[in-house]
């Protein structure tokens, strides 16, 4: 029961470009969205959140939009540097309920 | 502040070998996570304390996984007897309150080959 997905394995983007990072979910319930970066060895550590009574947060290079009629949420970093290269996480939330999605591999090529 | 600590970081096991895990969450966090990871997909919830009780464990196999979280701070996550299944990175996670309100803290995870 893949209640949130994230089509894309993976993503490539040059330096200084826009990365687009995309998330689609299925239980309306949820209200309260993540997204989580992963290097490898290590554990998911959290980027940025989004309430379900908000459409856009920002924090610096990074801003994520919520679509709530389209059960759609997508992660803006702009410009991108090298240093996002790695798996990032959507998870959406719901009265002790968090699910992930199977997440997207970003690559920034300098 | 430190973060979450786990232990072992790799661990091969025959089948039907047990296994446990340890976590230490970061100090003052009330609640703590056992998530599962298998390669190519997101973590799934396996158990969540708050405190020392549990809140959900309904995807826990319980016929061969079992946790505790002895005087609401460390816990461990047992696996008897494993199965080739079982292989994948087992992660710890703890928040200051329930998930929606404060971000999750990941651990480095303990990564569990069954062979």
């Amino acid at each position: 029961d893949q209640q949130v997905k994230q089509n894309s394995p993976s993503l490539s983007v040059q330096e200084g470009r826009i990365s687009i990072l995309n998330c689609d979910y299925t239980n309306s319930m949820f209200d309260y969205f993540l997204w989580y970066k992963k290097y490898p060895a290590e554990g998911p550590t959290f980027l940025i959140s989004i309430s379900s009574i908000k459409d856009k947060n920002e924090d610096g290079r990074f801003t994520v939009f919520l679509n709530k009629s389209a059960k759609h949420l997508s992660l803006h970093i702009v410009p991108s540097q090298p240093g996002d290269s790695a798996v990032y996480f959507c998870a959406a939330f719901n009265n002790n309920d968090m699910r992930f999605g199977a997440g997207t591999r970003l690559t920034v090529k300098p | 502040e430190a973060g979450v600590a786990q232990s072992p970081r790799y661990k091969i096991i025959e089948k039907r070998q047990s296994v446990a895990f340890w976590c230490n969450p970061i100090s003052g966090h009330a609640t703590l996570y056992w998530y599962q990871q298998i390669l190519g997909q997101g973590p799934k919830l396996l158990i969540q304390f708050q405190n020392n009780g549990v809140v959900d464990d309904s995807q826990l196999p319980k016929d061969r996984f079992s946790a505790e979280r002895l005087k609401g701070v460390d816990s461990t996550l047992k696996i008897q007897p494993a199965k080739l299944e079982d292989s994948a990175v087992y992660l710890c996670a703890s928040s200051s309150q329930g998930a929606g309100n404060s971000p999750l803290h990941f651990g480095n995870g303990t990564r569990l080959t069954v062979t």
